[in-house]
């Protein structure tokens, strides 16, 4: 089953009009979520870290809050250059130590 | 500057021939990582080591194999045991200190099996 679902998988946006990304989860036991920038050909960069529901984290345009099953980054007045893929994963303890799950992504376009 | 770095950026197999990709970091971290990427999937984990000579297997590690031998470096070998091995790797490693923490990438390398 899937523990990291990504929604909606793209993305189009005109430059100026803000957004939101989704990333639910249903592991339990999140010790952590995390979301990342995906550009094409490269790996991943680290955007953001959310512990607990309720919390809160910006970025110039980005903002990301997380509830206890789903996460959301909101993208303000998003300009072409946030155009990326963008990663949430989530790390839970297992019977076999700390594991972590990631999402598919959210293909992101920003038009001029 | 502290980072990872993984070497070739662009890798190409022959059918039958192992192949190693190199991942070495700087960031003094315990944890290193291989994930898979293929088009339309998440990252998927090959293997992982959380200290010096140790390592477990991931959700994928068949036709792979690792080493850590150094706290810097952590090479994936993909073998001819693999029948699938054209994706783009990533490797990535975190601290294991106190609390939980995120994991960093390396640039990646992309593999193409001729």
């Amino acid at each position: 089953e899937d523990q990291v679902t990504q929604s909606p998988e793209a993305l189009r946006l005109q430059e100026g009009e803000s957004s939101s990304l989704n990333c639910s989860y249903t592991v339990s036991g999140l010790r952590g979520l995390f979301w990342y920038r995906q550009d094409p050909g490269k790996g991943p960069e680290f955007l953001f870290t959310l512990y607990s529901a309720g919390e809160e984290k910006e970025k110039e345009r980005l903002k990301a809050t997380l509830t206890k099953k789903e996460s959301f980054l909101h993208i303000t007045a998003p300009k072409p250059e946030d155009s990326a893929t963008y990663l949430c994963a989530v790390q839970f303890i297992a019977n076999t130590g700390n594991q972590f799950y990631f999402g598919t992504g959210t293909s992101l376009t920003v038009i001029p | 500057d502290g980072g990872i770095t993984q070497s070739p950026k662009y890798l190409f197999r022959k059918e039958g021939q192992n192949v190693t990709l190199s991942c070495e970091q700087n960031l003094n971290h315990d944890a290193m990582y291989w994930y898979r990427q293929d088009p339309g999937q998440g990252l998927r984990l090959i293997y992982y080591s959380q200290i010096v000579n140790d390592f477990q297997k991931g959700d994928i590690a068949e036709g792979y194999s690792v080493s850590r031998e150094k706290k810097e470096s952590f090479p994936l070998t993909v073998t001819s045991a693999q029948k699938n091995p054209t994706a783009f790797y990533l490797c990535a490693s975190r601290t294991t200190g106190t609390g939980y923490h995120e994991q960093f990438f390396g640039p990646g390398t992309r593999l193409t099996v001729l």
